[in-house]
């Protein structure tokens, strides 16, 4: 089981806005970086580490860190953003292991 | 633009053992430590482990302790990742990912992934 917990499934209407949340204790001390993965692809980074979006990545994407719960935000829903997406954090033992969340599938009616 | 190219898929038998490489190119090799993450089909994300460009020095999950071998060739700007003792549960796809401070620790770049099959 992972150290980061996340719903394994969210749905979203087309055009709205929902949040995938991401619980866990490394998240008290470092800030979650948020991964998009979609079937046979890699993963893409959406969100870093400083709570930044890279070059590329639409604005639709935010990111929050509150306590040991982390979010990400996606405004407007598109069809394209039908994904699975995952929370990841460095641990809090240190020595830059890292720990990924469960995942979340997002679908997009 | 950093990359990473990932070796070719690969089909092992049980207790075999499999070794993916990694080649970085747009971005000094030295800069970043590269990590490992597979994917079991169907399942999340897991880390393997790190390994340091510059020195060799390597950590990876307690999980893979004694069976997991990471080692770089910095004068071809290649990582390798070598998994022993292989069983039918590792079978995966293997990514490496480029871990960059500048952003937050984040995994910024990843390579294409290498599948790896264990079957008899």
């Amino acid at each position: 089981s992972s150290e980061l917990t996340q719903d394994p499934a969210v749905s979203v209407a087309l055009g709205q806005t929902v949040r995938i949340t991401c619980q866990g204790d490394s998240l008290r001390t470092y800030d979650a970086s948020w991964y998009q993965q979609k079937p046979g692809q890699a993963p893409i980074l959406v969100i870093n580490g400083k709570n930044n979006r890279p070059s590329g990545i639409s604005d639709r994407f935010s990111g929050s860190n509150s306590g040991n719960t982390a979010s990400l935000a996606i405004t407007g829903a598109q069809a394209e953003d039908e994904a699975d997406y995952y929370c990841y954090s460095r641990h809090s033992s240190g020595d830059h292991v890292v720990v990924f969340g469960g995942g979340t599938r997002l679908t997009v009616l | 633009q950093a990359q990473l190219v990932q070796s070719g898929a690969e089909v092992k038998k049980p207790g075999a053992s499999v070794k993916v490489s990694c080649k970085a190119s747009g971005y000094t090799f030295s800069d970043h430590f590269l990590h490992w993450v597979r994917q079991a089909p169907g399942q999340g994300l897991e880390w393997m482990g790190w390994i340091n460009p510059v020195s060799g020095d390597t950590k990876n999950a307690q999980k893979f302790q004694g069976r997991i071998s990471l080692t770089r060739d910095a004068s071809i700007s290649t990582v390798y990742m070598e998994l022993s003792s292989l069983t039918s549960d590792d079978t995966a796809v293997y990514y490496c990912a480029r871990y960059n401070g500048y952003v937050g620790y984040s995994m910024d770049s990843w390579g294409q992934g290498t599948p790896v099959t264990v079957s008899s």
